[in-house]
């Protein structure tokens, strides 16, 4: 089955700096990737999702990386902002059927202002 | 907001108790999900429903059974749950098969079994 996990689970950084948060996943077979965030007290929300067929995928203020080699994903948030506060999952999955992703366990970002 | 909508926000149940936990979305979508999430784990899929058919049991024990009348309404009946079943409940909708990825989250229902 796949495994899907991150490699820290807290970073904290200063307000404007750039956050990378990392990931890495078992199966090859995955077709997608995806990152959420998680605000205390609510539900994952999307934020950028990237295909196997990608290396890099922008977005607003976030850039995901993709290396199908070592089966690594990375979240890039730049100008990080105390707004940015939050559990990170990446999640990956196949096509066909529901889309059910595997989620990863959550690196908890901290921005300090 | 989500478009996704459960309730109640919190619970706390006894363990001989019986409860129900509701999920609606007007979204449009077809695809429904009920997660569990512990402190310090994965997200765990419990099952999913598909156009109201259950297509995914993630060998869920029998204490807990989903019930999908329609598309847009899904509930998780729980009886007889023990403390370790204390979690935040999530639900969550998407559509499938149309190239797009992302699932839309509840806010979840804080479970605690006592």
């Amino acid at each position: 089955g796949e495994s899907v996990g991150l490699h820290l689970p807290t970073l904290s950084v200063q307000e404007g700096d750039n956050s990378i948060i990392n990931c890495a996943y078992s199966n090859s077979a995955s077709d997608y990737f995806i990152w959420y965030k998680q605000e205390s007290g609510k539900g994952p929300q999307f934020i950028i999702d990237i295909r196997s067929n990608m290396d890099k995928r922008q977005g607003q203020r976030v850039t995901v990386l993709l290396n199908k080699t070592v089966k690594h994903l990375s979240l890039q948030i730049a100008a990080t902002q105390p707004g940015d506060s939050a559990v990170y999952f990446c999640a990956a999955g196949r096509e066909g059927g529901s889309y059910i992703p595997t989620f990863g366990r959550g690196t908890s970002l901290i921005v300090h202002p | 907001e989500t478009g996704v909508t459960q309730t109640p926000r919190h619970l706390v149940m006894g363990m001989t108790n019986k409860k129900s936990l509701k999920c609606e979305q007007h979204l449009g979508h077809n695809a429904m999900y009920w997660y569990k999430q512990s402190a310090k784990k994965p997200l765990e899929l419990m099952f999913v429903y598909n156009f109201k058919e259950q297509t995914e049991n993630n060998s869920v024990p029998s204490r807990f059974s989903p019930e999908c009348p329609n598309s847009s309404h899904l509930f998780l009946h729980l009886h007889t749950l023990q403390p370790e079943d204390s979690a935040l409940y999530l639900c969550a909708s998407s559509q499938p098969g149309t190239g797009n990825t992302e699932a839309f989250f509840g806010q979840g229902t804080r479970l605690t079994v006592v």
